[in-house]
């Protein structure tokens, strides 16, 4: 069984252009999870997925940060315009359903490196 | 919201010795506390798991306690090896909600 596949592993660009990630989850899982992380230190959840639904996007910085899952697989990640402390990893997990069932695999991240 | 500390943040031990990280939560409606082991480079994978209706679990050389009363749960590593080297995540988990907040995590070396 595949895991869960990001892309682009690795992505520098200048400050104020926009980026996209992409994330594609286990399949069959509904629940799907970006999540920001910086260097020494934890994930930070930025939005939370239940099939299509956002059901939590509270930690999202919504005036730069976009996300969709339109049917309610694989989801896509926007920033713009991006700024030099939006650098970090950005994750990607998925698990079957919150609830009962709540191990999150992760992706291997995206990289980003705002210069 | 829930917040989670973690503690050490830095870890060295020799091969054979045990190893123990500790976690405090604050939000006790959380109950289930996963540990994520990261390798340099690598994607975070859950190595155990422990839910609110158990006091201790264990999985070879590794085990998890949980004390509710005092919101904190610990990781313990015996017999430790050099590929144990890592960086641990603790988390606290609603799992209804679907929610989990992380520690900062712990950087875990054994040396040879």
């Amino acid at each position: 069984e595949a895991g869960v596949v990001q892309s682009p592993r690795y992505k520098i660009i200048e400050k104020k252009q926009p980026v996209a990630f992409w994330c594609n989850p286990i399949s069959g899982h509904n629940t799907l999870y970006w999540y920001l992380q910086n260097l020494g230190q934890g994930p930070e959840l930025l939005i939370r997925y239940e099939n299509e639904e956002a059901v939590d996007d509270s930690q999202l910085p919504k005036d730069r940060f976009s996300a969709e899952r339109l049917k309610g697989v694989d989801s896509t990640l926007k920033i713009q315009p991006a700024e030099l402390g939006d650098s970090a990893v950005y994750l990607c997990a998925s698990s079957l359903r919150a609830g009962v069932f709540n191990e999150q695999f992760f992706g291997p991240g995206t990289r980003l490196t705002v210069l | 919201g829930e917040n989670v500390e973690q503690h050490p943040s830095t870890l060295s031990v020799q091969e054979g010795d045990s190893a123990v990280i500790k976690c405090t939560y604050s939000d006790s409606a959380s109950n289930y506390f996963p540990w994520y082991k990261q390798e340099l480079g690598k994607r975070p994978q859950l190595i155990i798991d422990i839910r609110s209706n158990v006091g201790e679990k264990k999985d070879q050389r590794i085990a998890v306690t949980l004390n509710k009363t005092a919101k904190h749960f610990s990781l313990h590593i015996t017999e430790t090896q050099p590929e144990d080297s890592a960086v641990y995540f603790c988390a606290a988990s609603i799992l209804d909600a679907g929610k989990s907040t992380f520690g900062d995590g712990t950087t875990l070396t054994v040396k040879p």
